[in-house]
């Protein structure tokens, strides 16, 4: 069955970097895209970006650019997103999310979540 | 930015109720292809998201025939029939036809 698992929680303070993986299990890792999205605390989803495990490449919301880098390791399957010059109002739960198909119709749907990655950014 | 409001924020329903939430964008999410690049998601109280619908009317699978989604461009409704106790949590709505994606804000369905 596929499953995504993502590290557990984190503490970071203002101005480190952050690094989350999601490593992957169950079908073809370089046939999906995977996404990453975070849920601050009682709020709603926010968008990251997305990563083609295939080639590497990846498209970077605007609000993350410069900040946010997501590459993938195709030995151990698994994919990181990496996020830099921390602040306060980074702390979420962060998601990756692995798309219904490789196709158009489905590469921007979200079938499979992993279990999120809770982050607290705080002096 | 394509822009997802929903409404209710809440939904307090009976059990065997039917129950409707409407999610509308300011842009039509409608592709050339014909599709219409809606999902709806579930978050249940502690849980990840669950996907309900995607491409504005097809049931993922293990899905619930209770549960339906239906519309165009960018007015979209998802129904349950008759809801169950286990149907609480925040349902979403969000569009994938442009990035950045975006979700609706969420209504969040308690049982009566």
């Amino acid at each position: 069955q596929v499953q995504l698992v993502q590290a557990g929680a984190e503490v970071k303070k203002p101005g480190a970097s952050l690094v989350v993986s999601c490593k992957t299990s169950g079908y073809t890792f370089t046939s999906y895209f995977i996404h990453w999205v975070r849920q601050a605390p009682g709020q709603g989803f926010e968008w990251m970006g997305v990563i083609n495990p295939s080639g590497g490449s990846t498209v970077y919301s605007q609000k993350f650019q410069g900040r946010v880098t997501m590459t993938r390791d195709t030995s151990t399957r698994t994919v990181y997103m990496d996020l830099s010059s921390l602040r306060s109002d980074d702390t979420a739960v962060y998601y990756c999310a692995r798309v219904r198909s490789g196709e158009v119709s489905g590469y921007r749907t979200f079938l499979y979540w992993g279990q999120g990655s809770l982050v607290s950014v705080s002096s | 930015d394509v822009v997802m409001t929903q409404s209710p924020l809440s939904l307090p329903v009976t059990p065997g109720e039917a129950a409707s939430i409407s999610c509308r964008s300011n842009q039509s999410l409608l592709h050339t292809n014909g599709y219409n690049y809606l999902d709806w998601y579930l978050q249940k109280p502690g849980q990840s998201p669950q996907l309900l619908i995607y491409l504005g009317s097809n049931r993922a699978s293990g899905v619930p025939d209770r549960f339906s989604g239906s519309g165009s461009g960018s007015d979209f409704t998802l129904k349950i029939s008759r809801v169950e106790a286990d149907d609480v949590g925040v349902y979403y709505c969000m569009q994938g036809l442009q990035t950045p994606l975006t979700f609706g804000g969420g209504t969040k369905v308690e049982i009566k």
